[in-house]
């Protein structure tokens, strides 16, 4: 079946450090993959998506791409600030699959 | 236009009693789903609904039962709450099934003792 593997937590970088959190997944067809990011007490926010191969999805300085060849779907960030401290969630959807497979989440906590 | 709206917030059972999670969507989706989230497991799919007065299990259905009321809500029952169901539950909305961007409610904080 479809799985998401996300690096293990939690990530503890200075505020301006380069961020990657590593996302690799198994899919048995031509999955969509997804970021979302959880705030501390909040629900789950989309942060990027890609719907094909080489795709890049972007937001807030967020990037990922969708590469088939190695089936990964990093996520990075050139600079990161203390407000980007949160939960990240890789996921993939399928079609005909009836939900999203997630990650188990990794945190991020941004140091002044 | 208030996105996926989620009650109550928090909530304390004790073993035996029942309740029922309330989720509610303005955006004419036709999927709906239901969300658990445990330490270091992600978040998995207790039911989904792909459109109105259809309903499935997905992952971890045992110990909950859903209603599809009608296209905007989707409720979640625990009918005899057991302290293994102490989580954070989510209930998300999408267009359709399968590919498409899944919003998700803020979610509501369950114990139970």
């Amino acid at each position: 079946g479809d799985s998401v593997t996300q690096m293990e937590g939690p990530v503890t970088l200075s505020e301006e450090a380069f961020l990657t959190i590593n996302c690799t997944y198994t899919a048995t067809g031509y999955p969509s993959l997804f970021w979302y990011v959880q705030y501390p007490g909040e629900g789950l926010q989309l942060l990027l998506k890609a719907t094909k191969a080489d795709d890049k999805g972007s937001n807030k300085g967020f990037e990922a791409t969708y590469r088939k060849e190695t089936t990964s779907f990093h996520l990075e960030k050139g600079s990161v600030q203390v407000s980007d401290s949160a939960v990240y969630f890789c996921a993939l959807s399928d079609r005909g699959r009836r939900a999203l497979t997630f990650g188990s989440g990794t945190r991020l906590q941004v140091q002044p | 236009n208030a996105g996926v709206t989620q009650t109550p917030k928090f909530q304390v059972l004790k073993t035996g009693q029942s309740m029922t999670l309330q989720c509610a969507q303005d955006m004419n989706h036709n999927s709906m789903y239901w969300y658990r989230q445990d330490p270091g497991m992600g978040l998995r799919l207790i039911y989904y609904s792909a459109s109105e007065g259809t309903t499935d299990k997905g992952e971890v259905p045992n110990g909950y039962n859903v209603s599809r009321l009608n296209k905007r809500e989707f409720s979640l029952r625990l009918e005899s709450a057991a302290p293994s169901q102490t989580s954070v539950y989510f209930c998300a909305s999408s267009e359709r099934e399968g590919r498409h961007t899944q919003y998700f409610g803020p979610g509501t904080r369950l114990t139970v003792l």
